[in-house]
Order: structure tokens, then sequence, then C-alpha cells
């Protein structure tokens, strides 16, 4: 079936820009996260859904980060006035049922945001 | 609090030699762990996983990694690594419930014809 798909693909955005990062789940995957990604890095987490609840979003690094996901499939990332150092790949995870034996993630390939 | 060390940043092996990416993890209780994979312009593509059970774990593509509690270690093995491997390697712990992944820097294996 189809896997986890986000977009844009590469986003380039001029500082002070608004931006923002769409992820589409797998089908009926109740768990979503969103990890940033800076160049030689290992992702980091920024935020978690469950459904539609936003359950943890302590690894948001300013509030100029918000992520939503109104009916509990797709989940966009925003990002207002966007800053260099936001530049980074935004990768998307979906994962089903929590609690379940089953913990392994399904990333998406990813967005590049590049801000200058 | 939970985190991963790779102390590998970057590795150069022959095509057809041996290959071993170290990890080392902490965590407070049974760790989750993971392998995963990403080439250049890709996500994360998962290798393995350990939960429970036999403490050496087989993967795909001919990968297995060893869980040795007293040392902390959850390191990937190939007998013999192809050019396609040529890749970035992640190491990563937790995921359960409500928690996220938490990775390590990635070690980058580079491969020699």
């Amino acid at each position: 079936g189809a896997g986890v798909s986000q977009s844009p693909r590469y986003k380039v955005a001029k500082r002070g820009q608004d931006v923002a990062l769409r992820c589409d789940p797998i089908s009926g995957h109740v768990s979503l996260f969103w990890y940033q990604q800076a160049l030689g890095q290992g992702p980091e987490f920024l935020t978690y859904f469950q459904n539609e609840a936003q359950l943890d979003k302590s690894g948001l690094p300013s509030d100029r980060f918000f992520a939503e996901r109104p009916e509990g499939s797709v989940s966009t990332l925003k990002i207002q006035r966007t800053q260099q150092e936001d530049s980074a790949v935004y990768l998307c995870a979906s994962r089903p049922l929590p609690g379940t034996e089953n913990y392994e993630q399904y990333f998406g390939p990813g967005t590049r945001l590049t801000v200058t | 609090a939970q985190s991963v060390t790779q102390p590998d940043i970057h590795i150069t092996v022959s095509e057809g030699a041996s290959l071993e990416l170290r990890c080392n993890y902490s965590y407070g209780a049974t760790p989750y762990l993971f392998w995963y994979v990403q080439s250049p312009g890709q996500g994360l593509q998962l290798l393995l996983k350990y939960f429970s059970g036999d403490t050496l774990v087989q993967g795909i593509k001919g990968f297995e990694a060893e869980f040795k509690r007293s040392q902390s270690s959850f390191n990937l093995r190939k007998p013999s690594v192809h050019w396609s491997d040529a890749a970035e390697y992640f190491c990563a712990v937790g995921g359960t419930g409500r928690r996220a992944l938490t990775f390590g820097s990635g070690t980058r294996l580079q491969v020699q014809p």
C-alpha cells in the first residue's frame, strides 16, 4: 500500500516568510510524529499526535512552530517568520495503534526547507 | 533521559568486506532499539528492531544486530558489504507509547570498489 507522503519535497523560503509542510500518513495510522533533521545530524523530535490530539509538543523549538492534525489524518507543520536556523529536513512518521507491540514508525521522504 | 551515541561519524570499507557499526544507548528501562538507513534524498528505512527475546536480530538486506545489555550496545553488522549499502545509518531507542524515537547522530558508510 501507499506509504507516508510529504509535500512539498523541497521548499526555499526567504527569511521572515511563513511556510506550511504537509504530511499524509499511512491510512488508519493513529500516531503521527514530526521530526527535524539538521544537516549531518540525526532526526530530533518535534511533536506527536494521537488521532487529532496533539499530546506532546515539547520538541517544538519556538512559538513560531505550530502543528495541527484537525481530522486525525493529514497533518500540517507551520513555521512562521522563518529564520536561517530553521533550514533542515522535516520528517513525518506514522505508526499504528499505540500500546501495541509494533512500535515501528514509518517515515516519509521528508521536506527539505532552505531559508535564504 | 534516553540517548544514543554512534561513535563513528564516517566509515569506509571495501566492497565484500565485513562491517560493524557501533551504537551505545542510555535508557531507563528495557530498551526498544532500532536501526534505520537513509540514502541521499530519501526517508528513513527500517533495517531491524529489537523489543525482547533473542538478542541477535536479523534484518533486511543481510544486516543483523546484537543487543548486549551489559554493554548498553546494539551494534549493526553485515558479513559482506555491497556498493549499494553506501548510505547514512542511524541507531535509535525508544518509540513506545507516545514516546518519540531518540536517534544517534548517524554513521556515514562509504563503500570502495
